[in-house]
C-alpha cells in the first residue's frame, strides 16, 4: 500500500543548526517525492519535488531509493524556516493522486 | 488575485445538519480536489475531478457529495453532520491529469461539529 512518513511530528533546532526533516515511503512503483510546507496563516505550498534536484530557500532532497526516504535537508536553519512541512507523494499508478505524511513542524529557535 | 479560494473559511454546526464547502480557482486549472486534513494532522485527499468529471473516489461515506458546476469550481456537501467530521477541508486544483503536477491549495475551511 502506498503510504508516506514523517516519524517527527515536532523538530526544534536553534538558527544556524543544521536540520533533517525525515520522510520515509512505500509504494510499489516508480514514486515521485515532494516536500510541501505551511507557514503560519499561509496556505500550503510546494517547496521542493524531487525530479528538479534543485534547492529551494537552501533545502535539498535527496530520493533514496534503497532506503525508500526523501528527506529535507539544510546546512543551517534560519528561524524564518519555522512551519509546517508535508511529503508527499505520488507516481505512475495515477497521477493525480497524492499522498500526504502527517507533517512535521518545525521550530527554529532564535 | 487569490488562486485557490474557499468559503466559508470556518464552519460551527450541529450534528446532523447539512452544510456546503464551496472551492473556485481562477488558474484556469483542469483538475481540483477535496481533502481531509484530521486532528492528527494526517491529509487524506477525498475526492477529484478533472474538467467536472470525477476521478479520484476515496472511501468517503456517501454523505459527502461533491459537485463541480464547471472547472473552476467544485464544492463538496455534507449531509447528517456527525462529530467525526470535525476537521479541516482543503480544497486544491492542478494544471491535468497527463502527468504529476503541483497542486494549489486554497486556506482551508476548518469545520467543527457539536
Amino acid at each position: 500500500a502506498q503510504r508516506v512518513t514523517q516519524p517527527e511530528k515536532l523538530l526544534s533546532v536553534f538558527k544556524g543548526a543544521p536540520v533533517e526533516l525525515k520522510c520515509n515511503y512505500s509504494y510499489s512503483g516508480s514514486p515521485e517525492l515532494f516536500w510541501y510546507v505551511q507557514y503560519s496563516r499561509q496556505r500550503l505550498q510546494l517547496l521542493l519535488r524531487h525530479i528538479s534536484r534543485e534547492s529551494i530557500k537552501g533545502f535539498t532532497a535527496d530520493l533514496n531509493k534503497g532506503e525508500t526516504s526523501f528527506h529535507l535537508k539544510k546546512p543551517f536553519a534560519q528561524e524564518e524556516d519555522s512551519a509546517m512541512y508535508y511529503c508527499a507523494l505520488s507516481g505512475q499508478y495515477n497521477f493525480n493522486k497524492f499522498y500526504f505524511g502527517s507533517g512535521t513542524k518545525l521550530n527554529v529557535k532564535p | 488575485d487569490t488562486a485557490v479560494s474557499q468559503t466559508p473559511k470556518y464552519l460551527v454546526t450541529q450534528m446532523g445538519n447539512d452544510k456546503s464547502i464551496k472551492c473556485e480557482q481562477n488558474l484556469g486549472h483542469d483538475t481540483m480536489y477535496w481533502y481531509k486534513q484530521d486532528s492528527k494532522k494526517f491529509l487524506k485527499i477525498m475526492f477529484s475531478y478533472n474538467n467536472k468529471e470525477l476521478i479520484i473516489n476515496e472511501t468517503v461515506p456517501n454523505r459527502f457529495s461533491p459537485k463541480s458546476p464547471d472547472k473552476a469550481h467544485l464544492n463538496l456537501h455534507i449531509n447528517s453532520l456527525e462529530l467525526g467530521d470535525s476537521a479541516v477541508y482543503f480544497c486544491a486544483s492542478s494544471r491535468g491529469t497527463n502527468g504529476i503536477y503541483e497542486q494549489y491549495f486554497g486556506p482551508g475551511t476548518r469545520l467543527t461539529v457539536t
